[in-house]
């Protein structure tokens, strides 16, 4: 079954305003990534996060891995039309290449 | 990072027959990874394929249904067999490689399969 836990599922944001999206796993994680899907679009990679308490920073998003390394955050400011999407995380266990992906949260942004 | 080429992008098939999606990457990977996406949902692995050996299929996918090959080191394809509505889904190929230093995953643009 998925190992990885992601909520909320959606995430109806008004324009300007901040959101964050969680993922939890039951297992300790070798490295957590992130990735968005546009509307009709595939996954594009967006960061990985590997060390303990890493944030990583990408203009308006902050990703966040947890101490013990099994959750991470997006953290979205300001958000704009072109943040629409689903936001998948992915996790990888140590000695473990395949990806475990959460269920995604589905942002739409009210004008 | 690398660029994948998926084919076809969509098809509608009839119920019993049978899909072969292709995926060519340009440049060589160890490991090119299948993954189906159900509306709305997440992805699922279907089975990581290697050069020159057969392809590991996870828990609650079989060879006979979704046979892969992967004949060399840019390339593999996905069969869907015998094909039923419950089939009906995104089909997406990957590989890693997708930022600096050779780490996340690229994805295909998908497949994106009606089965009626």
């Amino acid at each position: 079954g998925q190992q990885v836990m992601q909520i909320p599922q959606y995430q109806h944001v008004q324009e300007g305003e901040d959101f964050t999206t969680y993922c939890n796993s039951s297992t300790t994680l070798s490295n957590i990534q992130w990735y968005k899907q546009r509307p009709g679009g595939h996954p594009v990679f967006l960061i990985q996060l590997v060390k303990s308490g890493e944030v990583k920073k990408q203009k308006r998003l902050t990703f966040q891995f947890g101490e013990a390394k099994k959750n991470s955050s997006l953290h979205i400011t300001a958000t704009q039309t072109t943040d629409v999407g689903t936001y998948f995380c992915a996790g990888a266990r140590s000695n473990d290449y395949k990806l475990s992906f959460g269920a995604g949260t589905t942002v739409t942004v009210r004008a | 990072s690398a660029v994948i080429s998926q084919k076809p992008s969509r098809d509608i098939c009839q119920r019993g027959t049978s899909l072969t999606i292709q995926c060519q990457v340009d440049s060589q990977v160890t490991m090119m990874f299948w993954y189906r996406q159900q509306p709305g949902q997440s992805l699922t692995l279907i089975a990581t394929a290697n050069q020159g050996s057969e392809a590991t299929y996870e828990s609650g996918f079989v060879i006979d249904k979704f046979p892969i090959s992967r004949p060399n080191l840019t390339f593999s394809t996905l069969t869907v067999s015998n094909m039923s509505p419950e089939d009906s889904s995104i089909y997406l190929c990957s590989v890693e490689g997708a930022g600096h230093g050779n780490y996340g995953y690229t994805f295909g643009s998908g497949t994106r399969l009606t089965v009626v």
